[in-house]
Order: structure tokens, then sequence, then C-alpha cells
């Protein structure tokens, strides 16, 4: 089944701790994001990629890093630097940047505690 | 600020009743309006979708009405069964953005039986 996995679904950390989420796809899209999703606040874009080894920086970048190694991989670090990490994360693909639609993940909740 | 301001943040319908989520823009150049529904522990999912070109689509139950002049376009549910309650989104994008969405804050529906 084609599909866009993420891991780990929950993840706690304590508060000063980078933190690596995992999203990796098997759709053969180009295009892939990071969406934080708060309560009442919607989906925010972090970061997307067009391409493997390029990514641009979304709406609310602080704090997070990407790589883009790999065309099927886009993991997301969330870095000691972000002040409120706590939140849902969800990883999305598309075809490439004209297609509109987006598949997303099942999401990874990070709590800091 | 939100690029696409959605309302109401919630509400409650009947069995066969209709819901009505509505979302408003400013930016101009935005030309894919999508709905993407999302149940509790899961990613967002592609409801449906409309641009500009037509002011009206239909599929099955769902209708997204669009108003290029005022720049608003809502969601309609008819007959709307307890499995469609969930969180919807509102969003948009512009064939430039390279995909990226702009999301509105959501709407929770419950739908009573």
């Amino acid at each position: 089944d084609g599909g866009i996995t993420q891991s780990p679904k929950y993840l706690f950390r304590k508060e000063g701790q980078n933190v690596t989420l995992s999203c990796e796809q098997n759709l053969n899209h180009d295009a892939m994001y990071w969406y934080r999703q708060d309560p009442g606040q919607g989906l925010r874009l972090i970061y997307y990629s067009q391409i493997v080894n390029d990514f641009q920086k979304g709406d609310i970048a602080e704090g997070y890093s990407v790589s883009r190694e790999k065309k099927e991989s886009f993991p997301l670090t969330v870095t000691s630097a972000q002040k409120n990490p706590t939140a849902f994360y969800l990883c999305a693909s598309s075809i490439n940047r004209v297609s509109g639609e987006l598949f997303f993940g099942e999401g990874s909740r990070l709590t800091v505690l | 600020q939100q690029q696409v301001k959605q309302s109401p943040q919630s509400l409650i319908v009947q069995k066969g009743g209709i819901s009505i989520i509505n979302c408003a823009y400013e930016n101009t150049a935005f030309d894919y309006f999508p709905w993407y529904q999302q149940f509790p522990g899961k990613g967002p999912a592609l409801l449906i979708a409309i641009r500009p070109d037509v002011s009206e689509k239909k599929e099955g139950r769902f209708t997204i009405s669009f108003n290029k002049s005022a720049k608003q376009f809502s969601l309609h549910i008819m007959d709307s069964q307890p499995g469609d309650s969930a969180t919807y989104f509102c969003a948009a994008s512009s064939t430039d953005s390279w995909g990226k969405l702009q999301f509105g804050a959501g709407t929770q529906v419950v739908v009573t039986p």
C-alpha cells in the first residue's frame, strides 16, 4: 500500500533535548512538507522540499531543521531552540508543486516535559 | 496572521441536518481551494476541492460554494451523518506558491444521532 509513514506516533522528551521525527513516503512524490498542528490554529507550515537536496523555510521554521537526502525521506528535527515544541506534527507529500493535493501521514505527537 | 479565516470554530448538527462551514481569504492570487477532513489522532485527508473558474462543486453529500468577488467559499454537508463527525479545514494556495497550502483554523463538527 502506498502512503506516508510517520514515526514515532508518540514521543516524550525533556526540555533542552533535540528530537528527530521520521517521515517516509512510497508514493514517488517530488514534494514533501512538514506542518505543525495546535488546537484552534489549524496547520502551519514548518518546512517544505520540492526536490532532493533542496528545502525551503515555511511560516514557522525557527527552532526546526530538516534534510532531504533521499526522495522518499524528509526527517524533521525539533531543536532545543524551539520555544514551544509540544504539538502534533504532520508530514505530507504531493506529486509536484502544481498538483495541489497533499497526502498526509498519521502524525507524530511530541510532548516536551 | 492567518491568511484564511474559517468559521464557526465548532458546530453541532442533528443527523440528517445541513452543516455549513465558511471561509474567507484576502490573497487574490489564490487559485486552489481544498477542504480537508480530519478524524481524531489521524492526518487530514482531502475531501473536495475547487478552482475559481466554477462557482460550485458537488461530490455526493459534500458541496463547495465559491464566491470570487466576495473572496469567500463554503462547505455544505447535506444529510449529515454521525460518521461525518470530524474536524474540517479549508485551505488555499496559488500556483506560484510551490504547492504550499494556507489552512484555516478548523471547524469541529459533531453530528448527534
